[in-house]
């Protein structure tokens, strides 16, 4: 199978609002709950899940993160970005018996 | 609080077979039920998730490693491993086992700390 497709980079200034979009088949979404996102802040570190369920955040994650889906398409926002928020970004689909990550996304906050 | 600890060669030659193993503390492998997944990065590139592991013993694998990929489960020992055969320098990448966060959530909330494997002569 193929990874899912996002963007390679997005940028925006502080405050601003940025969206990721993760592009796959309808056999990569055809899982239970099929969407997650993650963020990692460094190479070599853990990646850190932010959206799980397609929309659902893990306690200690801000509301400004947000996911959604439509289709064969899956979206994360970040409302007021932060300097911090600056990551790789990382889409998951659940395709039932296996999952598929996408290629990931660099977020330069400038 | 759950955690994962991977353990395994760093170093392993061309052809040969790659074993890592996964301890899971604060918590029982059997308890609920859970995937159990075995997760790779190369180094300096994108996540590849490459197989996981119901905790009654049902795998299931990535399409494209499944002829190379095992993954297993050992309740005893509250661990749970992998192995990858006929391994090239493709595979040289930082292995991490992961939990959903929930039960029936689709979302990795539980990470270890991530074991780097190189393949070399």
């Amino acid at each position: 199978q193929s990874a899912l497709t996002q963007p390679r980079s997005v940028s925006g200034s502080p405050g601003q609002s940025v969206t990721i979009s993760c592009t796959g088949t309808s056999s990569d979404f055809s899982g239970y709950n099929s969407v997650s996102w993650y963020q990692q802040q460094h190479p070599d570190k853990a990646p850190k899940l932010i959206i799980y369920d397609v929309n659902k955040r893990p306690s200690g994650v801000p509301g400004r993160f947000s996911g959604s889906k439509s289709g064969n398409t899956a979206s994360l926002t970040i409302s007021g970005l932060q300097a911090d928020d600056e990551s790789d970004y990382y889409c998951c689909s659940n395709a039932g018996s296996y999952r598929v990550f996408g290629g990931g996304t660099k977020l330069t906050v400038l | 609080q759950l955690l994962l600890q991977e353990s395994g060669p760093g170093l392993v030659k061309p052809s040969e077979t790659l074993s890592l193993t996964c301890t899971v503390s604060g918590g029982s492998i059997t308890s609920n039920n859970y995937y159990w997944a075995w997760i790779r990065q190369p180094p300096g590139k994108g996540l590849e998730w490459i197989a996981s592991i119901y905790n009654s013993g049902t795998p299931y694998y990535s399409p494209s490693l499944r002829s190379r990929v095992t993954i297993s489960i050992d309740t005893y020992k509250n661990q749970f491993s992998l192995k990858v055969t006929s391994v090239t320098a493709a595979d040289t990448a930082f292995y991490y086992c992961a939990r959903d966060i929930e039960p029936a959530a689709r979302g990795y909330g539980y990470w270890g700390q991530g074991t780097l494997v190189t393949v070399s002569s």
